[in-house]
């Protein structure tokens, strides 16, 4: 079955260290946004794409950063963790297409811990 | 203004209950809604797209009213099962989606 993976599951990291967050998803769907979800502000999107080599920023994109070589993959990288980004963070893909086509599936989340 | 709002509830209602709430939206122009639910610490999943007229699924309605610029979730015969949190999205720009903060349902035996 298609799906949509991320890794890993749960970080710890330290402050100023560069991390990544790896997103896979089965389904060759053009679009992908990855998000964070913080309490008191639902979900929040960071950067999204709409293709190979397309990559744009969402409203919380300082900080993040993110590169699309091919259609499976939205890896996010955090350039120099800061405990502010502690936070859930979930990818999630979708068709391109009006209607059901913007339903977005997401994966099942990677919590980050900034110490 | 935000612009998708939802009540946070929580909702804490009975098992049998109709438990019912609403999603207000600010742009008029969106033009696809949907319900997501999210279990604790876990992802969304879609719950129900909300079309015009309005749908129904099982025990779930949901209904646009764009006048009022609003969505609503009614959930007939609540299961505990359904305890959640129910997430209203709007489509914003080509194809991103803006979410509320979530309505949480607690069904209780």
């Amino acid at each position: 079955d298609a799906e949509i993976t991320q890794s890993p599951r749960h970080k710890i990291t330290e402050t100023g260290r560069q991390v990544t967050l790896a997103c896979h998803q089965t389904w060759n769907h053009n679009n992908m946004f990855w998000y964070r979800q913080d309490l008191g502000h639902g979900l929040r999107l960071i950067h999204y794409s709409y293709g190979v080599h397309d990559t744009n920023k969402g409203e919380v994109s300082d900080g993040y950063s993110v590169s699309r070589s091919n259609t499976e993959d939205l890896p996010l990288t955090l350039e120099s963790a800061a405990s502010s980004q502690t936070s859930v963070y979930f990818c999630a893909s979708s068709e391109s297409g009006s209607g059901a086509k913007n339903i977005q599936y997401f994966g099942a989340g990677t919590r980050l811990s900034v110490l | 203004r935000k612009e998708v709002e939802q009540d946070p509830g929580p909702f804490n209602v009975p098992e049998g209950a109709t438990v019912a709430f609403n999603c207000t939206y600010s742009n008029s122009a969106s033009q696809s809604f949907f319900w997501y639910r999210q279990d604790c610490r876990k992802e969304p999943k879609l719950l129900m797209s909300v079309y015009s007229s309005g749908n129904e699924d099982g025990r779930f309605t949901a209904q646009l009213n764009r006048a009022s610029q609003y969505i609503s979730l009614l959930i007939r015969d609540s299961k505990l099962s359904d305890s959640a949190t129910y997430l209203c999205a709007v489509k914003k720009g080509d194809y991103k989606l803006s979410f509320g903060a979530g309505t949480t349902v607690t069904v209780r035996a």
